[in-house]
C-alpha cells in the first residue's frame, strides 16, 4: 500500500532549528514534496526533491534519501510565522502527490 | 488570473441539497485537481483532469460526486444528495506540464451540511 508517516505535531523556539521528519511508501516514486499550510489557508509549495541528498533555500532546507524512503524538511532561525503545518507529499509512478497528514508546528517565543 | 480562484469560499446547505463549486485555474495550467480537507488532515484526493477529461477519478467517494472541465480551464465538482460527512474544505489545484508536482492551491471552498 502507499503509505506517508510523519509527526502530528512538534514545538520549537523563536531563533532555534527544528527538523520535521518523514517517511514514505508509494508505488513508484517521483519525487518528494514539502508544502507549508497555515491555519485557515491553502498549502504553498516549499521544496522538491528527486534526487539523494539536501536542497537549500534561504532558512528552509529538505533532505531526502531514497534507499531509505526517508525525508526531513529543516527550518533554521525559527520565526513566529513558521507556525504552521508541513505536509510531506510523495508523487507515485502515475505522476500524482500522496500526501501525509501534516506536522503541525507550534513556535514559543 | 493570477491564481486559482473557488467559489464559493463558504457554503452552508441543508442534507439532501445538490451543491455545486467552481474552480478556475491558473491560465495554461493543463492539470487540475480536486481535494477535500478535513481538520488536522492532508488533502484527500478526489479527482484529476488532465485537458478536459478526467485522467483519474478514483477518489471520489461514490456516485453522488461528479466533476466536469467542458473547456479544459473551468472545472465544477458536483455533490448530489449532500451528507453530514461530505461537510470539509474542498481544495482546487492546478500545475503546468513541466512541474506536475508543484501544485497552486485555491482558497478552498468551505462546505458545511447540516
Amino acid at each position: 500500500g502507499q503509505n506517508i508517516d510523519q509527526p502530528t505535531e512538534m514545538t520549537a523556539t523563536e531563533g532555534a532549528i527544528v527538523q520535521i521528519n518523514c517517511t514514505y511508501q508509494t508505488s513508484g516514486f517521483n519525487g518528494l514534496f514539502w508544502y507549508q499550510q497555515h491555519a485557515g489557508e491553502a498549502p504553498t509549495f516549499l521544496s522538491y526533491n528527486v534526487l539523494d541528498g539536501l536542497e537549500e533555500k534561504g532558512r528552509f532546507s529538505s533532505f531526502l534519501s531514497r534507499s531509505k524512503g526517508y525525508s526531513y524538511l529543516l527550518l533554521k532561525e525559527l520565526q513566529m510565522k513558521d507556525s504552521a503545518s508541513y505536509l510531506c507529499a510523495s508523487m507515485d509512478s502515475n505522476y500524482q502527490l500522496i500526501w501525509g497528514a501534516g506536522t503541525k508546528l507550534i513556535i514559543k517565543p | 488570473g493570477a491564481g486559482v480562484s473557488q467559489t464559493p469560499s463558504n457554503k452552508v446547505t441543508e442534507k439532501g441539497k445538490y451543491v455545486e463549486l467552481r474552480c478556475d485555474p491558473i491560465s495554461g495550467h493543463t492539470a487540475l485537481y480536486w481535494y477535500r480537507q478535513s481538520l488536522g488532515q492532508g488533502p484527500e484526493f478526489l479527482i484529476y483532469f488532465q485537458g478536459t477529461g478526467a485522467a483519474d477519478d478514483s477518489g471520489l467517494p461514490n456516485d453522488r460526486f461528479f466533476a466536469v472541465r467542458p473547456e479544459g480551464s473551468v472545472s465544477t465538482l458536483k455533490i448530489q444528495r449532500t451528507e453530514r460527512g461530505d461537510s470539509a474544505v474542498y481544495l482546487c489545484a492546478s500545475s503546468s506540464r513541466l512541474k506536475p508536482g508543484e501544485l497552486f492551491f485555491g482558497e478552498g471552498s468551505r462546505l458545511t451540511v447540516l
